[in-house]
């Protein structure tokens, strides 16, 4: 049982590319989640999704897209990377017991740099 | 806006007792969790506390005052292991996790 795991791990990308992190969780969890994590900022919702086929707008979504097409895995994507997007993004996930109030689960996270 | 509040950073001795403060300004209350992150790694979860009072798991314990937008995480017999970021979150009137931004908590022989 591998829990929540996220590739690639590591990426240096330049401004323009376009790039697909890819997030896979193997619990069965309906709802999946995508956040950013910047040095002295707390963690920062982007995009989420409540089943499959389903995603929704988190608090930063611009410049983000994103796809559930299968339950276990949430892919976010990256159409013209920026600078701005340099950061520490973290997928998450959490049964449907609960709703939202169930306790999310992380991947390791994926380190990004835009140059 | 909402806003969650916590020191930047700590330092305990090991084998001590430490409190870290969390306050909140969100809108609507749907729980408020804690989340450990150690540095490099995914944040993983301690508690959750709804209603107001203390829940204690162990050596970590966790106080929720709702009036006060306010809430701690207590550590006693802290470890080296203890040093960690603990993150404190709490969910709004969209089931949204709102984030601190952490508070570094350094363990000292």
């Amino acid at each position: 049982n591998a829990g929540v795991t996220q590739t690639p791990k590591f990426r240096v990308l330049k401004t323009g590319q376009s790039m697909t992190l890819l997030c896979a969780q193997d619990m069965n969890h309906e709802y999946m989640y995508w956040y950013r994590q910047d040095p002295g900022m707390g963690l920062r919702l982007i995009h989420y999704s409540v089943g499959e086929g389903t995603t929704a707008k988190g608090e930063v979504p611009d410049g983000y897209n994103v796809s559930r097409l299968k339950k276990q895995n949430f892919l976010l994507g990256l159409e013209s990377a920026a600078p701005s997007q340099t950061s520490v993004y973290f997928c998450a996930s959490s049964p449907l017991a609960g709703g939202h109030l169930e306790t999310q689960y992380f991947g390791p996270g994926t380190r990004l740099l835009v140059l | 806006g909402q806003n969650i509040d916590q020191p930047t950073e700590m330092t305990a001795t090991e084998g001590a007792i430490v409190q870290i403060n969390c306050t909140y300004q969100t809108s609507g209350f749907n729980g408020l969790f804690w989340y450990q992150q150690h540095a490099g790694e995914a944040p993983t979860f301690l508690s959750y506390n709804v209603l107001d009072g203390l829940e204690e798991k162990g050596r970590f314990s966790s106080f929720l005052s709702r009036s006060k937008g306010y809430s701690y995480l207590l550590l006693k017999e802290l470890q080296m292991k203890d040093s960690a970021s603990y993150l404190c979150a709490v969910m709004d009137s969209n089931y949204q996790l709102i984030w601190g931004a952490g508070t570094k908590l350094i363990i000292k022989p």
